[in-house]
């Protein structure tokens, strides 16, 4: 079956450093890729999505590429805040949305 | 636009009780919402998918009977957790979407703690 495989964290960071968390997935068809960000005891908001190859996403300095040849969606950051720190989820659907299936989640932690 | 509340965010409930999650969609009609379960630092696993007016349909190893969703009206799905038990104490998340191909909205969860 379908799924989204993420690299482990917790990945700790300087303030403005550059960071790229990456994700990989496995899927029939064509699926629409997403980011999810979770701030501490609080539900999910959607970060950014593209929906077919090539697309980039990007929102609040974060960008991704759909990467159709390498199966890949990597989040990447020019200069991350301290208010970024919080668990990334990388997400697919056969669809444009709705049911997802999410890799296992990064925690970002970026000091001052 | 597009706002998923879920109520209560935490809830304390003894073994052997029964809780319910209310998730509500304010100012959209969601026709589908999602039931997902997260366990502490780990990914989030689909529950069910329910669709008003329907029965829901659960994933492979989720108890129905343990897990009863109702999916009542457009605006409105809920989860009851039967005769809980310690085990059952996780985050739950639901989503709602205005149809099962759209974008699906997060509300900020319930944390569910069974004594």
């Amino acid at each position: 079956g379908d799924s989204v495989t993420q690299m482990e964290g917790p990945v700790t960071l300087s303030e403005e450093a550059f960071l790229t968390i990456n994700c990989t997935y496995t899927a029939t068809g064509y699926p629409s890729l997403f980011w999810y960000v979770q701030y501490p005891g609080e539900g999910l908001q959607l970060l950014l999505k593209a929906t077919k190859a090539d697309d980039k996403g990007s929102n609040k300095g974060f960008e991704a590429t759909y990467r159709k040849e390498t199966t890949s969606f990597h989040l990447e950051k020019g200069s991350v805040q301290v208010s970024d720190s919080a668990v990334y989820f990388c997400a697919l659907s056969d669809r444009k949305g709705g049911k997802l299936i999410f890799g296992q989640g990064t925690e970002l932690s970026v000091k001052p | 636009g597009a706002v998923v509340s879920q109520h209560p965010s935490r809830v304390i409930c003894k073994s052997g009780t029964s809780v319910k999650i209310e998730c509500r969609s304010l100012d959209f009609q969601a026709t589908t919402m999602f039931w997902y379960r997260q366990f502490p630092k780990q990914s989030l696993m689909l529950m069910a998918t329910s669709n008003e007016g329907s029965k829901a349909t659960y994933e492979q190893g989720v108890e129905k009977d343990k897990f009863l969703i109702n999916h009542a009206s457009l605006t409105l799905s809920t989860l009851t957790v039967t005769s809980a038990h310690p085990e059952d104490s996780s985050f739950y998340i639901c989503s709602a979407a205005r149809t099962v191909n759209t974008e699906a909205f997060f509300g900020q969860g319930t944390r569910l703690t069974v004594v």
